[in-house]
């Protein structure tokens, strides 16, 4: 079955420390890659996505990802964090084949200022 | 403008007592689906239609109805609403097939009494 999964389910850092939120994901076929992030009391925001080519991707807010295909991993990364990067992060894989958008279960990120 | 419109997005409602969240996307997608999002379950998909008159059970679908009459809306049902079902609703489109991304709502947060 496909499964995404998140490595830390709770991250504390301090300002300006770096950033990396492991994901994996279990799936044969053509898959497109997704972060989202998600805000205290907001809806769900793209960070970032990957469909083919370049396997380091950059999105908003100085955010990037790293496809490694032989690792079905795509770690999500940030060289300094700060406060208002407080939030919760979800990955997120979406097969081409049925369109099936299937999330991890979310890394919340605490920055203490 | 593209974007999926979820209505109503805050609902406090009493047990038994039916009720509809509507979903609407402008963006011709043939894919639509439900999602329910809870503290460290992440999002979970309850339904989800890949066309018109087109429906099947997503990974939480108990308690739960949809319909799919035209490709635009996607109304999630709730026949008799328990306090369980108490939750964080997302409504999400896409295409199916080659490079896409899923499109959000802006979430309905429902508090079943």
């Amino acid at each position: 079955a496909q499964s995404v999964s998140q490595h830390n389910h709770h991250v504390i850092l301090s300002e300006a420390a770096s950033l990396e939120l492991g994901c994996n994901y279990s799936y044969g076929g053509t898959v497109n890659l997704f972060w989202y992030v998600q805000y205290p009391g907001q809806h769900l925001q793209l960070l970032l996505k990957y469909f083919s080519g370049d396997p380091l991707v950059k999105g908003i807010k100085g955010f990037e990802a790293e496809f490694i295909k032989s690792k079905f991993s795509f770690n999500l990364r940030k060289p300094s964090v700060q406060w208002s990067d407080t939030a919760e992060y979800f990955c997120a894989v979406l097969s081409g084949n049925t369109g099936k958008l299937i999330f991890g279960q979310g890394t919340t990120l605490q920055v203490k200022p | 403008e593209a974007q999926v419109t979820q209505n109503p997005r805050y609902l406090i409602t009493v047990t038994g007592k039916k009720l509809t969240v509507t979903c609407s996307q402008n963006m011709n997608h043939e894919y639509m689906s439900w999602y329910r999002q809870d503290p460290g379950l992440g999002l979970r998909q309850i339904y989800y239609s890949m066309n018109v008159e087109v429906t099947d059970k997503g990974d939480v679908p108990e308690g739960y109805k949809v319909s799919r009459k035209e490709k635009r809306n996607f109304p999630l049902i709730l026949e008799s609403p328990s306090p369980n079902q108490t939750s964080l609703y997302f409504c999400a489109s896409n295409r199916i097939g080659g490079n896409t991304e899923a499109f959000f709502g802006q979430g309905t947060r429902l508090t079943v009494v």
